[in-house]
């Protein structure tokens, strides 16, 4: 069993409609966890950042833990074209120590 | 804030030539780096944690005689992929965490290299 598994999807919705996309988890010790979209041949970039359980918003973007669950959610609203990229989820016990990264979800945004 | 950038973008070379590849960490100190490369349609792989100063620690699999890794400043860390064959053609990604928030990871635009 991996570490971190997340649907490879491709995932494809129309603009405007609401994005869920998931990680599920197997270490009990991550406590960061983080959220990263990826244009085609670019390097990834960091969209969201929370610690341990719970939610963060920042604009059309948030960022939900649930760590009793091992499961971690990304919510897009009002999803735009602009969107259409990897997104990657990413996890670490802190403290320096390594990130474990999903295999990503493959999202297209459909105008 | 937060910026990482890799030199070159791109890069073509003949097989058995040597490729290094640069990040630096242009806004903030890098105590740590991160080396990975992503093959087409796969997630990110971890070749080695890179620590300003000491030797890199390489991820299990990964050469480190082939895959040389420099950490000589708190904003830079340098690859060098020696005698690279066609196989090694890939998506090289590094990565910075900053000496004041030590649990995110930053990253570097990406550098395409391509062996014939």
């Amino acid at each position: 069993q991996k570490e971190v598994e997340q649907d490879p999807g491709p995932l494809s919705v129309p603009e405007g409609a609401i994005v869920s996309l998931n990680c599920t988890y197997s270490n009990s010790a991550f406590q960061y966890f983080m959220w990263y979209r990826q244009y085609s041949r670019k390097g990834p970039e960091l969209l969201m950042y929370t610690y341990s359980s719970g939610n963060k918003e920042d604009g059309r973007f948030t960022a939900q833990v649930d760590k009793s669950s091992k499961y971690i959610s990304l919510f897009i609203r009002d999803s735009q074209p602009s969107d259409s990229a990897t997104y990657l989820c990413a996890m670490s016990a802190g403290g320096y120590q390594k990130v474990t990264f999903g295999t990503g979800t493959k999202l297209q945004v459909i105008p | 804030g937060a910026v990482v950038s890799q030199h070159p973008s791109w890069v073509i070379c003949k097989s058995g030539t040597s490729v290094k590849i640069e990040c630096r960490s242009l806004d903030f100190q890098a105590t740590t780096m991160f080396w990975y490369r992503q093959f087409p349609k796969q997630s990110l792989m971890l070749m080695a944690t890179s620590n300003e100063g000491s030797k890199a620690t390489y991820e299990q699999g990964v050469e480190k005689d082939k895959f040389l890794i420099n950490h000589a400043s708190l904003t830079l860390s340098t690859l060098t992929v020696t005698s690279a064959h066609p196989e090694d053609s890939s998506f090289y990604i590094c990565s910075a965490m900053s000496r004041d928030n030590p649990d995110t990871q930053y990253f570097g635009p990406g550098t395409r290299l391509t062996v014939l």
